[in-house]
């Protein structure tokens, strides 16, 4: 049974530039849920959805960052234009009750 | 604001030395405590989900209590393979069931044979 599936599994871009991140949550959750993990701050929440509509994003940084999800299989994390600071693990969990499962995260590299 | 502290940051055992993890929490209510682990370079783990308190869940080695304050995760006669950074989280009763959590920032436990 495949857990929640993210891709790419490590990103190392320019500042400036646009990065995608996505992820495929377990089929039949219908809440998806974007964290970012850093030493300093932990693991904090983004954004989630619920039967894919976003349901509270207020933990997304600034405008530089959107994420959408088209359908109940797929979900996609966007930062433009990234910046060093957005360097981090970027993980993405689902749940069809309390609790979530997540994948095995995105590691992303802003130079 | 919900919170989480997490005490002690590190925690360094022997093999077989039983200890506890500490979770302090402050919510609003408390709709559930999550307990999870996490392996270097992977992603949280799902442990435990303790709803009341004076609740009680065990899996192996752990065991997680609940009181209305805090949480603890007993880790007994450890094993270099339960060596692991454990997160706590609360998810707060104004919420829905399938909500966000708040994490608190780990612990990690190392064991050594």
């Amino acid at each position: 049974d495949a857990g929640v599936i993210q891709s790419p599994r490590h990103e190392v871009t320019e500042m400036g530039q646009e990065v995608t991140l996505r992820c495929k949550p377990i089929s039949g959750h219908n809440s998806l849920f974007w964290y970012r993990q850093t030493m300093m701050r932990g693991l904090e929440l983004l954004i989630y959805f619920n039967n894919n509509v976003p349901i509270d994003d207020s933990g997304m940084p600034e405008d530089r960052f959107s994420a959408k999800m088209p359908n109940a299989s797929f979900s996609t994390l966007k930062i433009q234009p990234s910046e060093p600071r957005d360097s981090a693990v970027y993980f993405c969990a689902s749940s069809a009750l309390a609790e979530q499962y997540f994948g095995p995260g995105t590691r992303l590299t802003v130079t | 604001e919900d919170q989480v502290t997490q005490s002690p940051e590190a925690l360094r055992l022997q093999e077989g030395e039983s200890s506890s993890l500490n979770c302090s929490y402050t919510v609003s209510g408390l709709r559930g405590l999550f307990w999870y682990r996490q392996d270097p370079g992977k992603g949280p783990e799902f442990l435990f989900t303790l709803y009341s308190a004076g609740e009680e869940k065990e899996k192996e080695r752990l065991k997680a209590t609940l009181t209305k304050k805090e949480s603890f995760l007993h880790i007994t006669a450890p094993k270099p393979e339960d060596s692991a950074t454990y997160l706590c989280a609360v998810q707060p009763l104004t919420s829905g069931a399938n909500s966000k959590l708040t994490f608190g920032k780990g612990i990690t436990l190392s064991v050594r044979p």
